[in-house]
């Protein structure tokens, strides 16, 4: 069975302020794939990032940073000098590397508020 | 370019009332089709999915059903509504290659009064 675990219901920083988003994952798959999505208010999802399991380079793209753990299977997510447009909820996921429908099984979420 | 369109934004149905979401996709051909369901606590539960037209799997069990007639046209649909059919409705398409990530629709907000 999958699992995604993000333990931190919410998140509230002041704004300028780094922030890390945490999420561990459990499978039995060698071979899989971890997402991330950002849902604004406006409630569509938005993807962020996806990273094979093969590779635990780290990833960065502007202000957002992704922290690839295999030994301890967690991906965590960091945003460093947070604005108030990062408020959202932001979701970890996980999908096997197999034929078929690929199913994507999501945390339960995040929720990150930044104060002016 | 890749679109997916989902309709209606909200919808606000009494209990008993059937109810029919629609999804589309376009830019695309072939793709797999996935309905969502966002209750109260935020958690994403998958309901439905589809690799191809008239194949649906049905995650778990429930008042609704999905069809696809098309092959980018996803329909979430119910005969009679209950309280618990309540939440915010994602329609969401993949392509079939192994690292292709999902794309998400804006979302039916729906509340069953």
């Amino acid at each position: 069975a999958q699992k995604v675990t993000q333990a931190q219901t919410e998140i509230s920083v002041v704004e300028k302020e780094d922030v890390t988003l945490d999420c561990v994952y459990e499978t039995r798959d060698t071979t899989y794939y971890l997402f991330w999505y950002k849902q604004p208010p406006s409630g569509e999802l938005v993807f962020l990032i996806r990273r094979n399991s093969f590779d635990e380079q780290n990833e960065i793209s502007g202000r957002y940073s992704w922290n690839f753990q295999k030994s301890t299977s967690s991906f965590n997510f960091t945003i460093t000098a947070s604005q108030v447009v990062d408020s959202a909820v932001y979701f970890c996921a996980l999908s096997p590397i197999i034929q078929g429908a690929q199913k994507l099984v999501f945390g339960q979420g995040t929720r990150l508020t930044i104060n002016p | 370019s890749q679109t997916i369109h989902q309709w209606p934004a909200t919808l606000v149905q009494p209990v008993g009332s059937p109810l029919s979401l629609e999804c589309t996709v376009e830019g695309t051909s072939n793709p797999n089709l996935y309905w969502y369901r966002q209750a109260a606590g935020r958690g994403l539960q998958l309901l439905f999915y589809s690799v191809g037209i008239g194949q649906i799997s049905s995650e778990v069990p429930q008042n609704l059903s999905a069809s696809r007639p098309q092959d980018r046209q996803f329909i979430l649909s119910s005969k009679k509504l209950l309280l618990s059919d309540s939440g915010f409705y994602l329609c969401a398409w993949r392509a079939r290659s192994y690292n292709s990530p999902l794309h998400f629709g804006n979302g039916t907000r729906l509340t069953v009064t």
